[in-house]
């Protein structure tokens, strides 16, 4: 069975203080690995996506890559502006399969 | 134009009501999605239209019924909702890719809908 997993839930950090998210897969048939960022309330924002092991993207303080099993989502100096909820999903048959997202929360 | 809208922002109703969400997009995109999202959940897939037609259904309850009149919109109609339908409902829209699979979805703002 196909399974996307984000750890950690939550990550507080304070300005300036780069960290990683981690998003670990099984999935059969994959066609993508896609970021989004969502704020509280709004639709998902799309980031990134990833298409094959060793591939890499980056977006201002973010930097996604991407390994047979796992993807990191880099946040390089963050700022109070990059709090969100940040989602990973795969595209597997037609169909998006989200993890349950990693809480950020930058403080000044 | 990389932007998909839906209408409304809010909506209350209750459970003898009929009602419709709607989504617009105008990218050119022929894929379309309605996903169902409780609060700190990832989105959960409802209904895929690839070139208008129907072509995922992840076993929605009859209460819930897409429309897709054409390429730039989608509806869904709500009929005897219950309240633990409430939810923020998005709409999302992405390319068909060959073999029948997808590029990335950009998703709408999202209906926050309250059943009482």
């Amino acid at each position: 069975e196909d399974q996307v997993t984000q750890s950690p839930e939550a990550l507080r950090l304070q300005e300036g203080e780069s960290s990683s998210l981690n998003c670990s897969y099984t999935v059969s048939g994959l066609r993508g690995l896609f970021w989004y960022r969502q704020d509280p309330g709004k639709g998902p924002e799309f980031l990134f996506t990833l298409y094959s092991a060793g591939e890499e993207k980056e977006k201002e303080r973010l930097k996604a890559t991407l390994t047979k099993k796992e993807s990191f989502l880099h946040i390089t100096a963050p700022k109070p502006e990059d709090s969100a909820t940040y989602l990973c999903a795969v595209c597997s048959w037609g169909k998006l399969q989200f993890g349950a997202g990693t809480q950020v929360v930058v403080t000044p | 134009d990389t932007e998909v809208t839906q209408t409304p922002k809010h909506l209350v109703m209750g459970m003898t009501n009929k009602k419709s969400l709607k989504c617009e997009q105008h990218m050119g995109h022929r894929a379309m999605y309605w996903y169902k999202q409780k609060a700190k959940k990832p989105p959960e897939l409802m209904f895929v239209y690839s070139y208008e037609k129907l072509s995922i259904n992840e076993s929605v309850p009859s209460r819930f019924s897409p429309e897709c009149p054409n390429s730039s919109l989608l509806n869904l109609h709500l009929h005897a909702l219950q309240p633990e339908d409430s939810a923020l409902y998005l709409c999302a829209s992405s390319q068909v890719l060959a073999g029948s699979s997808y590029n990335e979805q950009f998703f709408g703002p999202g209906t926050r809908l309250t059943v009482l």
